[in-house]
């Protein structure tokens, strides 16, 4: 596609309750990652892919998030029984390249709020 | 322990003249600075980059400087425009165990009054 996509958009969820976000990213792009973005601040690295291969995973809050990547496209962030901390927006991200240094291309981020 | 750091939360100028926002950070592993810009509700954007070979990179009114010995770098946006008015994050990668993990600053919100 011509940018990066993420679903839902918006997210509420009870406290305990799982969910799964999604990224589809720009086509062709080996890099995938994920970020968690609290109120006032920066996004937070949580993990990254190249192609299919999770390489860095340690941002992870917790073993309550989990991503995969199964064919190298599309991404989806799984947070098992969530917590009001959970509540922030999830961005996702691409870049061309596996190597070196690039620019990442955005998504608009999936909200979530947990009650 | 922030890697990154953006100490002013926010700026105010006036149109027409110029935003200086800055950037600080501690890693001396870090090899490629780039700037974002995030409007409320949307991604953060890609504004402008810089690799640590350079000490300048221009692309028409947006300037970024990088002193390495000061481990700094500052944007510049000369002339500043109203719809400049965003939150800027700085953000840092290099080979840091051995994967090019991007780090992110907390944000400065510009704005810019007409």
């Amino acid at each position: 596609g011509a940018g990066v996509s993420q679903s839902p958009r918006y997210k509420v969820a009870k406290r305990g309750q799982d969910v799964a976000l999604r990224c589809d990213p720009i086509s062709g792009h080996v890099s995938l990652f994920w970020y968690q973005q609290a109120l006032g601040q920066g996004p937070e690295f949580l993990t990254y892919f190249q192609n299919e291969a999770q390489l860095d995973k340690s941002g992870l809050p917790s073993d309550r998030f989990f991503a995969e990547r199964p064919e190298g496209s599309v991404s989806t962030l799984k947070i098992q029984r969530t917590q009001q901390e959970d509540s922030a927006v999830y961005l996702c991200a691409s870049s061309l390249s596996g190597s070196g240094a690039n620019v990442l291309t955005f998504g608009a981020g999936s909200r979530l709020t947990v009650l | 322990d922030q890697q990154v750091k953006q100490n002013s939360p926010s700026l105010s100028v006036q149109e027409g003249r110029i935003s200086i926002l800055n950037c600080d950070y501690t890693n001396s592993m870090f090899d490629y600075f780039l700037w974002y810009k995030k409007y409320p509700a949307e991604g953060p954007t890609f504004l402008i980059s810089i690799s640590s070979i350079k000490d300048k990179n221009e692309d028409g009114r947006f300037t970024v400087f990088l002193n390495k010995s000061a481990k700094h770098l500052s944007l510049h946006i000369v002339p500043s425009q109203p719809g400049d008015s965003a939150v800027y994050f700085c953000a840092a990668t290099g080979p840091l165990s051995g994967t090019y993990k991007y780090i992110f600053g907390t944000g400065t919100r510009l704005k810019v009054l007409a």
